[in-house]
């Protein structure tokens, strides 16, 4: 059963601290995104790639978040220093080869910051 | 920024009646997908329409697209307990990969 995983799940830190959210994509996916949900703005895109090259990051804090792909199986999602105000769910979704559109989303890491 | 907008923001109908939601997009795209997202769960894609398409089904799915009135339709018929959800539309402007989604309609099915 194909499915894009995120870990972790849940997060719970404190302002200053890093935090790096983990994706491993559906295997032969290139294309991975990054988003944010919140309930006063939605859902929010950060950052896509397309064969571990970032193709747009500019829906991203620059000064505190980085997004990388190490490898064709593994997409992180750092925020240094973390902040009250970047609690949300942060998803991981991956298009295949080819990709026209359709995404598949990971189940999220809710990331709360004290 | 939203490309797509929902209405309505909530919906609360009874089991087996149809729900309908509405998606007003600005620009022009290449097509328009439906998603849905149960509470506390990533979103699972329903439906994708083809700017060049009118009307597409899927089981007790049916979505339309207006391109003149940049408007999209999607209609759930027969509800269920079980579909009770949050719905978003989502759009990739132009030429753009980029997928936007709308803050979506939370429907409601009362058994």
């Amino acid at each position: 059963d194909a499915r894009v995983t995120q870990t972790p799940r849940h997060k719970v830190t404190e302002m200053g601290q890093e935090v790096t959210m983990r994706c491993q994509p559906i295997l032969g996916h290139n294309t991975v995104f990054w988003y944010r949900q919140t309930m006063m703005q939605g859902l929010e895109l950060l950052a896509y790639f397309r064969n571990r090259a970032p193709l747009d990051d500019s829906g991203m804090p620059k000064d505190r978040f980085s997004a990388e792909m190490p490898d064709a199986t593994l997409a992180t999602l750092k925020i240094q220093p973390s902040e009250p105000r970047d609690s949300a769910v942060y998803f991981c979704a991956s298009g295949p080869l080819g990709y026209t559109g359709e995404l598949f989303f990971g189940e999220g890491s809710r990331l709360t910051v004290l | 920024s939203q490309q797509g907008e929902e209405d309505p923001q909530a919906l609360s109908i009874q089991e087996g009646e149809n729900a309908t939601m509405n998606c007003s997009y600005k620009t022009s795209i290449n097509n328009l997908q439906w998603y849905r997202q149960n509470s506390g769960r990533g979103l699972v894609h329903l439906i994708l329409i083809r700017s060049n398409e009118r009307e597409k089904h899927s089981g007790r799915l049916r979505v339309t697209l207006d391109t003149s009135k940049k408007s999209s339709s999607l209609l759930i018929t027969a509800s269920r307990a079980a579909d009770t959800a949050s719905y978003f539309c989502a759009t990739a402007q132009g030429g753009s990969e980029k997928l936007v989604f709308g803050k979506g309609t939370k429907l409601t099915v009362n058994p």
